[in-house]
């Protein structure tokens, strides 16, 4: 049971530059949430999802864009990136109360 | 939407003291309340919750309290351990499936 599987765990990328972070869970859980955290700004939520085929936006949506094509994938997108989308993010999942989170992935943009 | 304010954000213990740390949430209507805790460079766990009909909780050194009416909750940590040092996020959930975090609490234990 692997739980929360966060997909890559660091990459670089240079501004302007697309990329695609996947969560995957195994738990079979409806809800899936994408964190960013910054240093002094706890974990701040960007998009979710309640269910297979739903996405919504969250308190920092900008910039980024989300699927939600299987109920055990929740894919974050970065069209063209900026430096200020640096941070770590954070997938989540839950279907009772806990949120189980991934291990992170660390994004850096020069 | 919600809006969580924690304190302090950072506190310093000595070990085997007690620490205490503080959130206020803006909306009545929510009524979940968990803490994670987050070691250095790892993801965040839940250490414990609470939900509106309870006013506190315990388990071992950790406790919770919430205050309804005044909508404000607590985490309670007793004879602190070196171990216990860590980020801790209070969070609340209004509506029906997302949670709103604070900005967190460093707590460090010294030996």
């Amino acid at each position: 049971n692997a739980g929360v599987t966060q997909t890559p765990k660091f990459r670089v990328l240079k501004t302007g530059q697309s990329m695609t972070l996947l969560c995957a869970q195994d738990m079979n859980h409806e809800y899936m949430y994408w964190y960013r955290q910054d240093p002094g700004m706890g974990l701040r939520l960007i998009h979710y999802s309640v269910g297979e085929g739903t996405t919504a936006k969250g308190e920092v949506p900008d910039g980024y864009n989300v699927s939600r094509l299987k109920k055990q994938n929740f894919l974050l997108g970065l069209e063209s990136a900026a430096p200020s989308q640096t941070s770590v993010y954070f997938c989540a999942s839950r279907t009772g109360a806990e949120a189980f989170f991934g291990q992170g992935t660390r994004l850096t943009v020069v | 939407g919600e809006n969580v304010e924690q304190h302090p954000s950072t506190l310093s213990v000595q070990e085997g003291d007690s620490a205490v740390i503080k959130c206020t949430y803006s909306d009545s209507a929510s009524n979940y309340f968990p803490w994670y805790k987050q070691e250095l460079g790892k993801r965040p766990q839940l250490i414990i919750d609470i939900r509106s009909n309870v006013g506190e909780k315990k388990d071992q050194r950790i406790a919770v309290t919430l205050n309804k009416t005044a909508k404000h909750f607590s985490l309670h940590i007793t004879e602190t351990q070196p171990e216990d040092s860590a980020v801790y996020f209070c969070a609340a959930q209004s509506g029906y499936s997302t949670l709103t975090f604070g900005k967190g609490t460093m707590l460090l234990v010294s030996p």
